[in-house]
């Protein structure tokens, strides 16, 4: 069964510290995986990574693909409040997506 | 550039009354169209996908049926709603190793 599973579950840390989420997986036909941020509304899109080792970044965030060891991490640095979301990860296997329950991140001022 | 709409942005209804929420999408042609769920405090359940018109995949047995009439339109129905049914409903597009987007969502609470 395709599965995606993320750690930790939640976090909470100071403005100014460096997180790194986690996220693996086993799924059959591995097209992509995604990073996306959810705030109290619809989730909004961080990264798309097909190639292991290519890191993608934007701005204080950034990711990479393993797919090798078949996980993924979004790292995010100098931490803002405004950084508290859930974050999910979602592998696409053949025309589905499979998401992961998030980690849930919160920044304390 | 692509856009995707959802209405009503959130619905009240009792159970056992009919469902249809709408999905359309802007600035693309033939996407791949899916419909989640998200329980309150949980994850996205995939509920239907979508590769073309009339073309619908079902990944959860259940009282929903979905319908795509048109390219850029997706539909999610019930004929009667269950209290389970309450939830966050998320249309999307995109896959096919392209980026998959969501639109703003639908708050259903069913009473």
């Amino acid at each position: 069964e395709d599965k995606v599973v993320q750690s930790p579950l939640s976090l909470v840390v100071h403005e100014g510290d460096t997180v790194t989420l986690n996220c693996s997986y086993e799924v059959t036909n591995f097209r992509s995986l995604l990073w996306y941020k959810q705030e109290k509304k619809a989730p909004t899109f961080l990264f798309m990574l097909t190639s292991s080792g290519i890191e993608k970044k934007s701005g204080r965030l950034s990711s990479i693909l393993d797919k090798k060891e078949l996980f993924s991490i979004l790292n995010i640095t100098a931490t803002q409040t405004g950084d508290s979301a859930v974050y999910l990860c979602a592998v696409e296997a053949a025309y589905k997506y499979i998401f992961g329950t998030g980690t849930r991140l919160k920044v304390l001022a | 550039s692509q856009t995707i709409h959802q209405w009503p942005a959130t619905l009240v209804q009792p159970v056992g009354s009919p469902l249809s929420l709408e999905c359309t999408v802007e600035g693309t042609s033939n996407p791949n169209l899916y419909w989640y769920r998200q329980a309150a405090g949980r994850g996205l359940q995939l509920l239907f996908y979508s590769v073309g018109i009339g073309q619908i995949s079902s990944e959860v047995p259940q009282n929903l049926s979905a319908s795509r009439p048109q390219d850029r339109q997706f539909i999610l129905s019930s004929k009667k709603l269950l209290l389970s049914d309450s939830g966050f409903y998320l249309c999307a597009w995109g896959g096919g190793s392209y980026e998959q987007y969501f639109g703003p969502g639908t708050r259903l609470t069913v009473t």
